[in-house]
This record gives structure tokens, C-alpha cells and sequence, in this order.
């Protein structure tokens, strides 16, 4: 599996676009970025995925190069409650008889301030 | 559907006593994932299976960690004898096969004492 790397911290004032960028140099060719997010004493929910460029859904965008060995989430105008910690999850393509990993990191925990 | 019901929500218990965790996956999905999450370690994959069969169980820490998945509708994870470490927050999450996405239960709160 792909070893990811985050920062582990992030501010950011309330309004302001957040960009959490995510290293992964061993990405393999089949292999998909996922991005969950955990609030407190909850458990994570997905957020996106994607294989390469752009892709958008209503909560973030997800920018990933041609190399594809680092992604980037951007979330626009953030409020007290995207509060959080994101994690960035390099996740297999199915490869048959059952394997499928799911692993995560240590994540960037997310503070938004007033 | 509710979602991943996991039960019970808290649980605290004495060191030494048979504790057992449930979780309920979202119908009709392929894949169950037990992890643990604690402040030291963050969250952890203890055991996940596919089809009720467990596929890899290299995260469970210890023999007195085991888990089940009798059918497709439920999965247990028990842990004898408890030990003051195994405090953490225990999650499921379930994952219908070839989709993005994985869903989380709510956790079970457990504290050894």
C-alpha cells in the first residue's frame, strides 16, 4: 500500500478557501485518493475520491497532478464546522478474491477560526 | 437504512472481564472493517472481512482479540480478557464492493478499568 504523508495541523480563518495537500510518491497504477473526514467522537465519512485531474462534489474539490503522486483537497470557504480532522487514504482498486485495504494515516486536524 | 449500528455505544468495564463489541452493516455490503482509535495511535485496522470470511486479521494486537461475522447481518468483536490499553474507541464500517465509499458506525466508547 501506498504510504501517505499530511500535514498534521492546519488554521484557518472562517471564510477562507483551505487547500490540505497529501503526498504520495509510491502510488500505484490502479490505485484511487479517498479523503474522509472525522469530527469528534464520531466516525469518519467519506468525502471524494479520484484517480486524476479534478474532480469536484459539493463539499470539496480534489486536484490531482499527471503524476498523480500528491493530491491536493480544497475545501472553499470554510466555517466553524468543517472543524475536523481530514484524512488522505491511497486506496486500491479492487483486485479480486477479497483484498481490499482501507487504511488510514495520522490525518490533518483542521481548526477554522472566528 | 440506518446506516452502520454499532452496540453498545459505551462500555465500562473492570479489568480481567469478557467484553464483547456488535455492529450491524448496512445491508447487502460486501466488506466489514473493525479499527480501534485511540490519541496515541490514531485509528488503527484491527480485522476486516469479505463475504463474512476474514481476509486479513494482521492488526488484531493480541490472541485475546477475535472477531466473528456469522452472517452477512452481523459481526462481533470480543476481547478476553480485558486489559486497562484496550480502552479506545472501537469502530465498524461497512463498504459495498467497487464503490468509493466506506460507512462508519458511531463507535463504541470503551473504557477498562
Amino acid at each position: 500500500l501506498a504510504k501517505t504523508t499530511q500535514p498534521i495541523s492546519m488554521d484557518s480563518y472562517e471564510g477562507q478557501e483551505v487547500n490540505i495537500t497529501c503526498s504520495h510518491n509510491n502510488i500505484a497504477t490502479n490505485d484511487y485518493i479517498t479523503w474522509y473526514q472525522q469530527f469528534p467522537s464520531q466516525g469518519p465519512r467519506f468525502i471524494i475520491q479520484g484517480y486524476k485531474t479534478k474532480v469536484t462534489n459539493e463539499v470539496a474539490s480534489l486536484f490531482i497532478p499527471a503524476d498523480r503522486k500528491s493530491s491536493t483537497l480544497s475545501l472553499p470557504r470554510v466555517s466553524l464546522s468543517d472543524t475536523a480532522v481530514y484524512y488522505c487514504l491511497v486506496v486500491p482498486a479492487y483486485s479480486g478474491a477479497g483484498s481490499y485495504q482501507l487504511t488510514f494515516g495520522k490525518g490533518t486536524k483542521l481548526s477554522v477560526i472566528p | 437504512d440506518a446506516g452502520v449500528i454499532q452496540s453498545p455505544r459505551h462500555e465500562v468495564t473492570e479489568m480481567g472481564q469478557e467484553v464483547t463489541l456488535r455492529c450491524k452493516p448496512i445491508s447487502g455490503h460486501d466488506y466489514l472493517f473493525w479499527y480501534r482509535q485511540t490519541m496515541m495511535r490514531g485509528l488503527e485496522l484491527l480485522i476486516y472481512f469479505n463475504n463474512n470470511v476474514p481476509i486479513d486479521d494482521s492488526g488484531m494486537p493480541e490472541d485475546r482479540f477475535s472477531a466473528k461475522m456469522p452472517n452477512a447481518s452481523f459481526s462481533t468483536l470480543k476481547i478476553q480478557p480485558s486489559e486497562p490499553r484496550d480502552s479506545a474507541v472501537y469502530f465498524c464500517a461497512s463498504r459495498l464492493q467497487g464503490a468509493a465509499e466506506a460507512f462508519f458506525g458511531q463507535g463504541t466508547r470503551l473504557t477498562v478499568v
